[in-house]
């Protein structure tokens, strides 16, 4: 039972356009997002996170938008940069299960120069 | 310089024989995870621990076993009952909150001959 799923593998654009990345999840009880970027043979890096109670979250490039009644939420990058060529996962909590994540299969964003 | 550690980056063993991989950290989480990544299938958690001497199965721990003896330190142990255990392995730590973000280390890229 996939509770959190990213159903694109893979995703290509230019420098300096708008990337947007999908993320939908089942379990209404999530209450917190967060979007993490993963280079090859490292780990992942924390990008950017969201509450359940907003329905939008900046941080300079980086964007989350959170439609709660659809359990959908997505991540723009604006304008991407070839750096930022790597795969994506998104993630979901529950503050009553305490700090566990599932995450999503992830997906792989190259930008193009 | 605080973080978290995981080694051996690379790691062969025989078909059969159980091994241990470290994950080290000085960030002073309570809460520590083990994941497995397969290509196309994300991030599945293993185990996790929220505070030392505890800790409970993810979705995938058959094959699989863990302690949790010091705060820095949460050792995973791939057992000959675990079918498919060529994989990369990464290990995180968080504050026990959902709201805190996980650290990861490195991983480790786990091969059975």
């Amino acid at each position: 039972d996939q509770q959190v799923k990213q159903n694109s593998p893979s995703l290509s654009v230019q420098e300096g356009r708008i990337s947007i990345l999908n993320c939908d999840y089942t379990n209404s009880m999530f209450d917190y997002f967060l979007w993490y970027k993963k280079y090859p043979a490292e780990g992942p890096t924390f990008l950017i996170s969201i509450s359940s109670i907003k329905d939008k979250n900046e941080d300079g490039r980086f964007t989350v938008f959170l439609n709660k009644s659809a359990k959908h939420l997505s991540l723009h990058i604006v304008p991407s940069q070839p750096g930022d060529s790597a795969v994506y996962f998104c993630a979901a909590g529950e503050e009553t299960s305490g700090s566990r994540l599932t995450f999503g299969e992830g997906t792989q964003l190259t930008v193009n120069p | 310089d605080g973080g978290i550690t995981q080694s051996p980056k690379y790691l062969f063993r025989k078909e059969g024989q159980n091994v241990t991989l470290s994950c080290e950290q000085n960030l002073n989480h309570d809460a520590m995870y083990w994941y497995r990544q397969d290509p196309g299938q994300g991030l599945r958690l293993i185990y996790y621990s929220q505070i030392v001497n505890d800790f409970q199965k993810g979705d995938i721990a058959e094959g699989y076993s863990v302690s949790r003896e010091k705060k820095e330190s949460f050792p995973l142990t791939v057992t000959s009952a675990q079918k498919n255990p060529t994989a990369f392995y990464l290990c995180a730590s968080s504050f026990p909150s959902v709201f805190n973000e996980q650290f990861f280390g490195p991983g480790t890229r786990l091969t059975v001959l």
